[in-house]
């Protein structure tokens, strides 16, 4: 069982639509992560959150829009997308370098979402 | 920034044989870590195995063992005895020791395919 919890597991939208994708995790984790995947693809980083705080935005368009309410909680508000963001976005958490250093991340299940 | 490649974008192997996956990494970094992470079809993304550079010991973790090869910038993965459910994407990644380096860098991924 995963300990970094996705949900919806599967997103259908319009263009036009305003829909959120959320993520939540009890480890701990002062670390939070959105990815996009397309298949056969390794993930590509969209966003970071260090203590809740945004601290690497990888020039995503603003029709996606993070949010982090509190250490546990991680969404990601969607509006006006296109069909080439029908993707798999994953959320993803880990402790923080020096705390110890080294650790992994810990992946959702991932929102599978679709555009029409 | 640092990049890591994976040159095999496909591999098979038989069941119950020995299959090595290979991944190079470029950094000016002497302090990091090292990852093997495995996407099976259901799409969630579990660590495998980890490795720190100032270690000369090479990970091992049941069937998972890694070849490290620091000199050459090299961290290949072997399986042994390969099972059915080692069937997946496994994805190669690299994160700093540095206390801002919370980003990860994955490789392109190899699929692997084991035949019955």
């Amino acid at each position: 069982d995963t300990e970094v919890t996705q949900t919806p597991k599967h997103l259908v939208m319009g263009m036009t639509n305003k829909k959120s994708l959320k993520c939540e995790q009890h480890m701990g984790h002062r670390a939070m992560y959105w990815y996009k995947q397309k298949a056969k693809k390794p993930p590509e980083l969209m966003f970071v959150y260090s203590y809740e705080k945004l601290s690497i935005n990888e020039s995503v368009p603003s029709r996606f829009s993070p949010e982090c309410p509190n250490s546990s909680l991680l969404n990601l508000h969607l509006h006006a997308l296109q069909p080439e963001d029908s993707a798999l976005y994953l959320c993803a958490s880990s402790l923080l370098p020096g705390t110890p250093p080294g650790q992994p991340q810990h992946f959702g299940d991932g929102t599978r979402l679709s555009i029409l | 920034a640092q990049t890591v490649t994976q040159s095999q974008p496909e591999m098979s192997v038989q069941e119950a044989e020995t299959v090595t996956l290979s991944c190079t990494y470029d950094t000016s970094e002497s302090d990091y870590y090292l990852f093997w992470y495995k996407q099976p079809p259901s799409r969630q993304m579990i660590l495998v195995i980890r490795q720190e550079a100032y270690k000369q010991q090479n990970a091992t973790e049941n069937r998972f063992s890694v070849n490290f090869q620091k000199a050459a910038k090299s961290f290949s993965l072997k399986i042994s005895d390969s099972q059915l459910g080692d069937a997946a994407m496994y994805f190669c990644a690299y994160r700093t020791s540095a206390n801002t380096g919370n980003q990860f860098y994955f490789g392109t991924g190899t699929s692997l395919t084991v035949i019955p």
